[in-house]
């Protein structure tokens, strides 16, 4: 069975440290794998999509790893901010799960002021 | 675009009772996923529709759940009868292709007592 997960499930920073957000993923025949946030009460929207040729993505502060020989992808964020709290979940787009894409459980970020 | 919309944002119903949710894509996508999160399963995939079709509803949990997409740009996610266990927040995404980034609407959240 292919599954995702993400640890830790929460996560406490100060405002102005980088931070790493850890995805792993058991199966390494992957389309993409993607990377969204999750505003409490809100729906997700997408951060980076990385594709399976690909390492890595970069979107302003956010910077997403992919090897996918290791089954493991990263979050990174520079220069943490209060608005960066929200929980943060890793998606996987596995070929052999008929074009599901399959969550982790998420990390919960909070950044203190 | 005003991205995907679902209604009602918010159900409360009682048990017994037929619910049927809402979901409008973002116009041009061609599929259609219904998701369910709850704190102790977090993110599932239920069904999904490709350019109207139904794909996969392997997710569906039983029976009295079903789903429809009479056109590009509306479907249905019907529970008959419902139960306090269905209680989640049930969201609708669509992307251009099943591969692609995808795009969540709010939610809804159910309620049922």
């Amino acid at each position: 069975k292919q599954e995702v997960t993400q640890i830790p499930a929460a996560l406490s920073v100060p405002e102005g440290e980088n931070l790493v957000l850890n995805c792993s993923f058991t199966d390494s025949a992957i389309y993409n794998l993607q990377w969204f946030r999750q505003d409490p009460g809100k729906g997700l929207t997408s951060l980076l999509l990385i594709q399976s040729s690909q390492r890595e993505q970069t979107s302003g502060r956010l910077n997403a790893s992919l090897d996918k020989s290791s089954g493991r992808s990263t979050l990174y964020i520079a220069a943490s901010q209060p608005g960066d709290s929200a929980t943060y979940l890793c998606a996987v787009f596995f070929y052999n799960q008929g074009g599901k894409l399959i969550f982790g459980q998420g990390t919960e970020l909070s950044v203190k002021p | 675009d005003a991205g995907v919309i679902q209604s009602p944002r918010h159900e409360v119903t009682e048990m017994g009772q037929e619910v049927t949710l809402r979901c409008k894509p973002i116009s041009g996508h061609n599929s259609l996923f219904w998701y369910r999160q709850t704190m102790m399963r977090g993110l599932e995939l239920l069904i999904y529709f490709n350019n109207n079709v139904p794909i996969d509803d392997s997710g569906m949990p039983e029976d009295r759940f079903s789903a429809k997409m009479p056109n590009a740009s509306f479907s249905t996610l019907k529970i008959q009868p419902s139960e306090p266990r269905d209680s989640a927040v049930y969201f609708c995404a669509s992307s251009a292709t099943r591969q692609e980034t995808q795009y969540f609407g709010p939610g809804t959240r159910l309620l049922v007592l």
